[in-house]
This record gives structure tokens, sequence and C-alpha cells, in this order.
């Protein structure tokens, strides 16, 4: 069975600050990670992913995540907050076409 | 390209009532899943289509039923509708990646409202 934990519901940055989004998953096969974000409103963007090969893996908007297996985590980084960046971000991990997602993490940012 | 649509957008019913939700996939894509998001949650998988079956399910009652037509568009059926079932509803299309897993493309939902 898969879970995906995301620490911290909430997290306020300033702009121009980095961007921390914490996710640590468990997987009984080779997890296969994604993020999200979630706008107002709006369904679910694909941020980046992980599948296999280089274990840091830039996305869209300037986000990039590193899959570490010996710590079970795949945290997301912004190296400086842009007031767009204002959402809801999912972690996720998939098995046989199943998304398992964490409970998500609302940023907030502030100017 | 459109990418995943869904209709409608929003919709209110009252609690006994049933409800249909319908999703067309992105182009290319034959396999449709459902989710369910319910408010300040993550989404949760219903049951995923593929070639008109129901290949995988989550953990939802019976009263949670879908349907996908051979043009691979697929529908969500809710009877019985209870207040819990207020959510949006997300329908995600997949293909497979070279490296044998999958990517889900999802649509903007609809918002539910149960009174």
């Amino acid at each position: 069975a898969q879970s995906v934990t995301q620490l911290g519901s909430h997290v306020s940055v300033s702009e121009g600050a980095l961007v921390l989004l914490r996710c640590n998953y468990s997987s009984s096969v080779p997890p296969y990670l994604f993020w999200y974000v979630q706008y107002p409103n709006q369904g679910l963007q694909l941020l980046l992913k992980y599948t296999t090969g280089a274990t840091l893996v830039k996305g869209i908007n300037g986000f990039e995540a590193e899959f570490k297996k010996s710590e079970t985590s795949f945290h997301l980084t912004k190296p400086s907050a842009h007031m767009s960046d204002a959402a809801e971000y999912f972690c996720a991990v998939i098995a046989g076409n199943k998304l398992t997602f964490g409970g998500g993490t609302r940023v907030l940012v502030k100017p | 390209d459109a990418g995943v649509t869904q209709s409608p957008t929003h919709l209110i019913k009252t609690r006994g009532q049933q409800v249909t939700l319908r999703c067309s996939p992105k182009s290319g894509h034959d396999t449709v899943s459902w989710y369910q998001q319910a408010l300040g949650q993550g989404p949760q998988f219903i049951f995923q289509y593929y070639e008109e079956e129901e290949r995988q399910r989550g953990n939802f009652p019976d009263r949670f039923s879908g349907h996908q037509f051979p043009n691979y568009s697929s529908e969500l059926n809710v009877n019985a509708l209870l207040l819990g079932d207020s959510a949006l509803y997300l329908c995600a299309s997949s293909f497979l990646l070279s490296g044998g897993t999958y990517e889900q493309y999802f649509g903007p939902g609809t918002r539910l409202t149960v009174t």
C-alpha cells in the first residue's frame, strides 16, 4: 500500500524567499512521485514528476524536487517565491495508475 | 488540443437525489479516473475505467458507479446523495509513460453541493 504525508498544512513565505514544501512517502513498490498545484476553484496542474533516472527533477514555474530514497522524501523547493505561487500543493505517489495524495500544503505569499 | 473537460461546473442537489457528472478525456488518452476532493483535503481515488470496464476501485460505497463510452468519455453517478458527498469531483485521463508508469491530467472539476 502507498501513503503520502505532507508536513505542514499551511506555509507562509515572503515574496523572494525560499519555498520548501515537505513530502514523505511510503510505497511497497519503487515509487513514482508527483507534485501537483491547485489554484482556487481549479483542477490540479502537474508541476513535476519523478519516475526513474536523475533524482533532482525540475518542473514548471521554477520549482524542483529531489527524490531521496534513504529518507523516503520528495521535498519541493523554489528559490524565490512569487505572489503567483500562492496556491495549494499536493504530493502524490502512483501505483498501477492510481494516485494516492497527501493532504496538501497551502502556500501564502506575503508581499 | 483540448485538455480534460468536465460538466457541469457546479451542481446543487438535495439529499436522496441522484447525480451524473461527465468527463471527456484528453485526446489520445484511453483511461479515465475519478477522484473526490472534500474541502481542505487531498483528492481520494474513487475508480478508474479502461476499455469500458471498471479496472480499479477505491474505498467508496456502491452508491458511486460509473461508465465509460466507446469514445473514452466517462460518467460518474452517485445515488441516494448524502450531505457528506458534497465535494469537488475531479476527472483525470492518463497515458502510459515510457518508464512503465502513467501520467494523469486533471480536468477543472465539478463542484457538487448536497443540501
